[in-house]
């Protein structure tokens, strides 16, 4: 079973400048996740959808960040325009949904920003 | 959510038993426990839920008192690859999950 796939692995960026990322579930996965893990720290949800609809964005500084899910498959995260304080690792997860527990998520490799 | 505590650090050598223990003082009804396991570069990887008594699996045991207000993730025999940060996470099967910082095992050869 192919796990959760992300792009880019890496990103390096200054600050204002704007940045997106990908993410694609496992196949059947209706619930998706992004999160950001700063260094030492462990994941923050930033948001939470199920299938193509927001269950969850009460963390998401949408002032800078916006994420969609089109289609109930893939999703891309932005950030415009980004800070300094934006540099963290961004995971993408996905879980079965409500009919199983949203406990049990599985993540992707994350990408890594840098905003200088 | 039901707040947990872990201890921030755990060292311990290769071939032994490990034990990380939560506190979770005002766990609900209908909370599960939960823990993940992360690697360094990697993203977090659930490794095993209970909700009462002991839950066993291929990777990890899972012990719960009566009282559940703790919970004890054993790993049998270390090896050096088990070095990780562990997560251990309370709530209801709906809730929103909240990761603290973790415990972070560091294995000695």
């Amino acid at each position: 079973e192919a796990g959760v796939a992300q792009s880019p692995r890496y990103k390096i960026i200054e600050k204002r400048q704007s940045v997106a990322f990908w993410c694609n579930p496992i196949s059947g996965h209706a619930t998706l996740y992004w999160y950001q893990q700063i260094l030492g720290q462990g994941p923050k949800l930033l948001i939470q959808f199920q299938n193509n609809g927001v269950v969850d964005d009460s963390q998401l500084p949408k002032d800078r960040f916006s994420a969609e899910r089109l289609k109930g498959v893939d999703s891309t995260l932005k950030i415009q325009p980004a800070k300094l304080e934006d540099s963290a690792v961004y995971l993408c997860a996905s879980s079965l949904g409500r009919t199983a527990s949203p406990y049990e998520q599985y993540f992707g490799p994350g990408t890594r920003l840098t905003v200088t | 959510l039901a707040k947990t505590t872990q201890p921030i650090s755990m060292d311990s050598y290769e071939g032994q038993e490990v034990n990380i223990t939560c506190s979770h003082n005002n766990i609900a009804t209908n909370d599960y426990i939960t823990w993940y396991q992360q690697f360094p570069s990697q993203g977090p990887r659930f490794i095993i839920q209970g909700y009462k008594t002991k839950v066993t699996n291929e990777v990890a045991s899972l012990f719960i008192p009566a009282d559940r207000k703790s919970s004890t993730l054993s790993l049998p025999r270390v090896s050096l690859s088990d070095t990780a940060v562990y997560y251990c996470l309370v709530g209801e099967w709906d809730d929103k999950i909240i990761f603290g910082k973790g415990t972070r095992l560091h294995i000695l050869p």
